[in-house]
């Protein structure tokens, strides 16, 4: 009864290719995030998503694009992948985000390696 | 620069000693405060959060952190360790409309716990 659930877990891919992460939460929450770690661990967020409004960090590359079919899901593509892209990527799901309070559940991370 | 401090990076400790992780933050206004844990190989779960009231925090296994407003801090603390706490400790604020509507991380404690 996973809460937050990612695939792939690894993802190992050639420059210059697009690839996809899926995303499904069956938390009934409103809100959806994406977040990436870099090899230092540190943990940057990328989206924000619910039905109304996407907010995205303005660091983040046009190459990286979310994409919602509906409430439960934020699927991350990325295009003409780069070898900087290589991070865990994880996703995160919260009730709402109004108020800042709501605590954020987290996937398992997906490990994307760029050759 | 609005920012989270951690400061840090690395803490090794023996079993049953003390710990204390330092954080800082520099959002103005209301903010929500945060710690996360990440074991090795696992998915962020939730220690403990601080949004209102007492600012004395419990979290699960025992871990405590105290939000005050005039250092702009929020410490993260246990009176004795074990093992099984080796992981890397994140404080994390959401500042609702000032950080995007996203926890903003900072930069991850790694602890060590020796035998």
């Amino acid at each position: 009864d996973t809460a937050v659930s990612q695939t792939p877990k690894y993802l190992v891919t050639q420059m210059g290719n697009d690839k996809s992460i899926k995303c499904e939460q069956n938390l009934g929450h409103d809100t959806m995030y994406w977040y990436k770690q870099d090899s230092k661990k540190f943990l940057k967020i990328m989206f924000s998503y619910n039905n109304k409004e996407l907010i995205i960090n303005e660091t983040v590359p046009n190459r990286f694009s979310p994409k919602s079919p509906d409430k439960a899901h934020l699927n991350l593509h990325i295009n003409s992948l780069e070898l900087g892209d290589s991070a865990v990527y994880f996703c995160a799901s919260s009730q709402d985000r109004l108020a800042g309070v709501e605590t954020q559940y987290f996937g398992p991370g997906t490990r994307l390696l760029v050759l | 620069a609005q920012s989270v401090s951690q400061h840090n990076h690395h803490v090794i400790l023996s079993e049953a000693a003390s710990l204390e992780l330092g954080c800082n933050y520099s959002y103005g206004g209301t903010v929500n405060l945060f710690w996360y844990v990440q074991y090795p190989g696992q998915h962020l779960q939730l220690l403990l959060k601080y949004f209102s009231g007492d600012p004395l925090v419990k979290g699960i296994k025992g871990f405590e952190a105290e939000f005050i407003k005039s250092k702009f801090s929020f410490n993260l603390r246990k009176p004795s360790v074990q093992w099984s706490d080796t992981a890397e400790y994140f404080c994390a604020v959401n500042a609702g409309s000032n950080s995007g509507y996203a926890l903003n991380f900072g930069k991850g404690t790694s602890l060590l716990v020796t035998p």
